[in-house]
């Protein structure tokens, strides 16, 4: 049983587009949300993070939005950029948890393709 | 880029032989983790270690076993290979339990 679910296997875009990528949990304990991208051949690298607390955070050209209410969250990286094209995993925590603390559970993956 | 070093980098096994990665990091973080990559999955935890000789299960720990020696150095071992060992294996690092964890370049295995 899947808690954190990214429903599009893959996901193509424009150079210089939006790219909207999607993540849905199912566990409420969770309170810490992150973005990690990964290149092939290489380990995930942390791209942005939110907590429970704010619906919004942003750094540079990506934003991650948080709907509680819904058990959602999206990432978007505006203008999208070649460079961009990695495969992205939504990852969440439950900080304030005993059980989740300190270990992220990780949804599929979602495969960005940035065309030029 | 946190220094996080994994060994081997590819490794092909036959099924039954015991198997050790070794995790090693410069960065002095006290938790550590282990994860494998199967497609459909994404990332699962399958053991952390929160100091030295102290660790824990993950997700899917059955056949794994861990042990951290030193706090730079976390061995993941598989006692006896099986071909649904077959996947990408990665560490990760985080300074204190709710931190950001960080990884290291992974390790492809086949088991075959």
């Amino acid at each position: 049983d899947q808690q954190v679910k990214q429903n599009s296997p893959s996901l193509s875009v424009q150079e210089g587009r939006i790219s909207i990528l999607n993540c849905d949990y199912t566990n409420s304990m969770f309170d810490y949300f992150l973005w990690y991208k990964k290149y092939p051949a290489e380990g995930p690298t942390f791209l942005i993070s939110i907590s429970s607390i704010k619906d919004k955070n942003e750094d540079g050209r990506f934003t991650v939005f948080l709907n509680k209410s819904a058990k959602h969250l999206s990432l978007h990286i505006v203008p999208s950029q070649p460079g961009d094209s990695a495969v992205y995993f939504c990852a969440a925590s439950g900080r304030s948890s005993m059980e989740y603390g300190n270990k992220l559970v990780f949804g599929a993956g979602t495969i960005l393709r940035v065309k030029s | 880029d946190a220094g996080i070093t994994q060994s081997p980098r590819h490794k092909v096994t036959e099924t039954g032989t015991p198997v050790t990665l070794r995790c090693h990091q410069t960065e002095n973080h006290r938790y550590m983790y282990w994860y494998r990559q199967d497609p459909g999955h994404g990332l699962r935890l399958i053991h952390y270690s929160y100091g030295v000789k102290d660790t824990d299960k993950g997700e899917v720990s059955d056949g794994y076993s861990v042990s951290r020696s030193k706090t730079e150095d976390f061995l993941l071992t598989l006692e006896s290979a099986t071909s649904s060992q077959t996947s990408v294996y990665f560490c990760a690092i985080s300074l204190n339990r709710v931190e950001t964890q960080y990884f290291g370049p992974g390790t492809r295995l086949l088991v075959l």
